[in-house]
């Protein structure tokens, strides 16, 4: 069964200092990976996605994932963090052919401080 | 831009009555879909569904169930609450085609007493 790991529950980062955020996923054929962060009392915004092509994807606010079929991990980046970035953030995979069903990881808390 | 609209914020309900939680969305998408939201368990599904009147579950669908009878609106019911049901519920749509994102409400926060 498909499945998704985020190891960091918690992760506090210094404002201007670089974040990376973990994802770890099970899936028995190539996956489609997506990070969504919510905001305080907000639904899930999607940041980005990867299907296939350039694993190094890049999404919006400045963020970005590389896809390491290896490692099977798509671990979110961001060279310098500012204090808008404290969110939840949630990795996802789904299946890249017939109905999109996502499954999600736990999510990690970022805390930035000043 | 897209916008799923969930009609209550917060809710607090009684053990044993019937809740109905509603979203509509405005971009005629194909798919709708029910999350519970829980600290420590992120989003769990509940059901979703790929066309007016179809419905499937998802991986927690004890104690649920849903109705679309357009394809702009996907409600979730419990129909008897219990207070395990107290959570956060989310919304989302998506297009009918595979690689599509999901778009999501800004959530329902049901307190079940």
């Amino acid at each position: 069964a498909q499945s998704v790991t985020q190891p960091d529950i918690h992760i506090t980062v210094s404002e201007g200092a670089s974040l990376e955020l973990r994802c770890n996923y099970s899936y028995g054929a190539t996956p489609y990976l997506f990070w969504y962060v919510q905001s305080p009392g907000q639904g899930l915004q999607l940041l980005l996605k990867y299907f296939s092509g350039d694993t190094l994807v890049q999404g919006i606010k400045g963020f970005e994932a590389e896809f390491k079929r290896s490692q099977s991990s798509f671990n979110l980046r961001k060279p310098s963090v500012h204090w808008s970035d404290a969110a939840e953030y949630f990795c996802a995979v789904g299946p890249n052919t017939g109905f999109q069903k996502l499954v999600f990881g736990t999510g990690t808390r970022l805390l930035v401080s000043p | 831009d897209v916008k799923v609209t969930q009609s209550s914020r917060y809710l607090v309900k009684r053990t044993g009555e019937k809740v109905f939680l509603e979203c509509v969305q405005d971009m005629d998408h194909e798919n709708m879909f029910w999350y519970r939201q829980d600290p420590g368990l992120g989003l769990r599904l509940i059901y979703f569904s790929y066309d007016v009147k179809m419905k499937e579950k998802g991986d927690i669908p004890e104690g649920y169930s849903v109705s679309r009878e357009k394809k702009e609106r996907f409600s979730l019911i419990l129909e008897s609450a219990s207070t395990n049901q107290t959570s956060m519920y989310l919304c989302a749509s998506s297009k009918g085609s595979y690689n599509s994102p999901l778009h999501f409400g800004n959530g329902t926060r049901l307190t079940v007493t």
